[in-house]
């Protein structure tokens, strides 16, 4: 079974902090994606990391695969409110066509 | 533009009905997912199809069963529902090339309570 295990679990945060979720797993994944869910709704996919030690930036937000690819992590920098919701990695096998979900950081963001 | 589309949204079972949640989507992808998500947690998989006609059993198989009816169509049952059910599935389809999926689409997901 492969395990992906987030850190932290919660995470409640003042605008304009930074902050970093991270991702782990004792498996190799070929791909690794990072979602993000709000309250009601299906998770939406933010990026995806295909190449070990990649680097890639949406905005506020950095994500890097690790260079054996089995963890990854998600940096936001000056946090904002419209970032509080459920941040979720997802990795991919190289065998099948199987897509596994981490455990979940949720981050609020206050003024 | 559908995408992804579950049904029912909501549900309320007694303990030992069976019920099949459907699921579809448009976008001609070859792999279809069932999710289940519990209260501040993230997603299990219960069942995932690569593509049509294949079924496998994902992390928390037990007391679920799915058909894959076609390329579109990927439903989930419940023979005989128990409280630990009680959950919210998700339904999700992506393509996978090579070895690397794409993005992953999501149903609105299904609140089912099993009292």
């Amino acid at each position: 079974t492969q395990l992906l295990e987030q850190s932290p679990q919660f995470l409640s945060i003042q605008e304009g902090e930074n902050l970093t979720v991270y991702c782990n797993s004792s498996s190799v994944f070929s791909s690794l994606q990072w979602y993000r869910q709000e309250p009601g709704e299906g998770p939406v996919l933010l990026v995806t990391v295909v190449t070990g030690g990649e680097v890639k930036k949406l905005k506020r937000l950095t994500f890097q695969f690790g260079d054996a690819r089995k963890d990854s992590s998600l940096h936001i920098t000056a946090a904002q409110p419209g970032d509080t919701g459920l941040y979720l990695c997802a990795g991919a096998s190289g065998t099948a066509s199987k897509l596994t979900f981490g455990t979940g950081t949720r981050l609020q963001v206050t003024l | 533009n559908a995408g992804v589309t579950q049904t029912p949204k909501f549900q309320v079972l007694k303990t030992g009905q069976s019920m099949t949640l459907q699921c579809a989507q448009d976008m001609n992808h070859n792999s279809m997912y069932w999710y289940r998500q519990d209260p501040g947690m993230g997603l299990r998989l219960i069942y995932y199809s690569a593509s049509e006609g294949t079924t496998d059993k994902g992390e928390v198989p037990n007391g679920y069963n799915v058909s894959r009816l076609n390329k579109r169509e990927f439903s989930l049952r419940l023979e005989s529902a128990a409280p630990s059910q009680t959950s919210v599935y998700f339904c999700a389809s992506s393509e996978l090339f090579g070895s690397s999926a794409t993005e992953a689409f999501f149903g609105q997901g299904t609140r089912l309570t099993v009292v």
